[in-house]
């Protein structure tokens, strides 16, 4: 059973540049939401996926996009990089089941975006 | 005001000692789950334990345990016999609803360290 699978692992990236991180859910999974963890702090919810949607979105910038395909994967784009945007990107997948959208959320291992 | 408190930044114990783990949470609402999660170095986040705030009961799982109470608002974690394989940091998180669905918001996290 493949779990959560992020890519690239690594990125190097330069002020002003645009970057797409990609995700692919939990088998099984049909939702998927993103995080951006900086160093020595928890992570922070930028935005959740389901349906193809954007259902909920944190407390960040327009900068940050998004979007979910139909077989559930999902790409993160972050636009006119700042050098603060350094970080570990994670992605998580869960089930929205109707009626219940407090399923356990699983990570992948994650993307270290670095921006000189 | 936090919603998540992990008072402890970082733990360093020697093997085989135990070790908990302090979490305290602050929500209005009554319908809420709490997670415990662990990152080791590699970076991805691994789940551990979920629990909602209708179930009280403690838990117990090897090594691992949980003591919920809701009178103090704590979900704290004890490791027993600690071992080398345990240093990680543990990332504490509240769900609580909002617009329909459950977003974790996690506390700061605490560096454990187990020396051999």
């Amino acid at each position: 059973d493949a779990g959560v699978t992020q890519s690239p692992t690594h990125l190097i990236k330069t002020r002003g540049q645009q970057v797409t991180l990609r995700c692919s859910p939990k088998s099984g999974h049909d939702t998927v939401s993103w995080y951006q963890q900086a160093l020595g702090q928890g992570p922070q919810f930028i935005f959740q996926y389901y349906e193809e949607e954007e259902r909920q979105r944190g407390n960040f910038p327009d900068r940050f996009s998004g979007h979910q395909f139909p077989n559930y994967s999902s790409e993160l784009n972050v636009n006119a990089l700042l050098l603060g945007d350094s970080a570990l990107y994670l992605c998580a997948s869960s089930l929205s089941r109707q009626g219940r959208l407090a399923d356990t959320q699983y990570f992948g291992p994650g993307t270290r975006l670095t921006v000189l | 005001a936090q919603k998540v408190t992990q008072a402890q930044t970082e733990i360093s114990v020697v093997e085989k000692e135990d070790v908990t783990l302090d979490c305290v949470y602050e929500t209005r609402d009554t319908t809420y789950y709490l997670f415990w999660y662990k990152q080791p170095p590699s970076g991805e986040l691994v789940f551990l334990i979920r629990r909602n705030s209708f179930d009280e009961q403690n838990e117990i799982s090897g090594r691992y345990s949980w003591n919920f109470q809701k009178s103090t608002s704590s979900f704290n974690f004890t490791i027993t016999a600690s071992q080398v394989v345990d240093s990680a940091v543990y990332f504490c998180a509240l769900s609580e609803p909002a617009r329909g669905s459950y977003i974790p918001t996690f506390g700061r996290g605490t560096s454990l360290i187990v020396h051999p």
